[in-house]
């Protein structure tokens, strides 16, 4: 596609529950990167994917988050038992590898945790 | 990544320049300085980089000095729609960025 495709664009989820947020990114991008993003910050990196090979996980907040890439296309960040703090908006951005002209964002998911 | 500072906010008048200042004294030779904004519920979008050269491009210019320690993000003639956050990020080519809380530019008519 065009570019970042995110879905859902919003999510709901009551406290305890899991969820899996979807990132679409543009067709050939070899670097696939999440980040969190809570109201009035700025974006907080969470992983980076080079294919399908996650190179660093380093921001994931805890072993309740986890990502995946498994064909080094779509990626999927999954949340299990959400808690309050888990409340954001999570971006996804994919870039050409080594092009060092900058990330795309998708425009992100919005969850609520209830 | 080397730590930037930017100002929390700066306002502009429609029409003349936006000059959106950098420091990022700890600067490393193979870092680029990168610049985003963020339009209210939207991603951030790249606007440009560079090394050690000045740059243009459709969007903006960005000057870096000398020393590198500092850069200056200029919109030319900014519009009520460059009213967003402006990210200034430093670090090397490829691999995560890492985003402070930028600069909030009001474009007032």
């Amino acid at each position: 596609g065009a570019g970042v495709s995110q879905s859902p664009r919003y999510k709901v989820a009551k406290r305890g529950q899991d969820v899996a947020l979807r990132c679409d990114p543009i067709s050939g991008h070899v670097s696939l990167f999440w980040y969190q993003q809570a109201l009035g910050q700025g974006p907080e990196f969470l992983t980076y994917f080079q294919n399908e090979a996650q190179l660093d996980k380093s921001g994931l907040p805890s072993d309740r988050f986890f990502a995946e890439r498994p064909e080094g296309s779509v990626s999927t960040l999954k949340i299990q038992r959400t808690q309050q703090e888990d409340s954001a908006v999570y971006l996804c951005a994919s870039s050409l590898f080594g092009s060092g002209y900058g990330y795309t964002f998708g425009s992100g998911t919005r969850l609520t945790v209830v | 990544d080397a730590k930037t500072t930017q100002p929390p906010s700066m306002d502009c008048a429609e029409g003349r320049a936006a000059n959106l200042p950098c420091n990022h004294s700890t600067i490393s030779g193979n870092e680029y300085v990168y610049w985003y904004r963020q339009i209210h519920s939207q991603g951030p979008q790249y606007i440009i980089h560079g090394l050690k050269n000045n740059e243009t491009n459709e969007m903006a210019s960005l000057i870096i000095t000398e020393d590198r320690k500092s850069s200056t993000l200029i919109l030319p003639h900014a519009t009520l729609r460059d009213t967003a956050v402006y990210y200034c990020i430093a670090k090397e080519r490829a691999g995560k960025s890492t985003f402070g809380d930028g600069t909030t530019l009001t474009v007032k008519p």
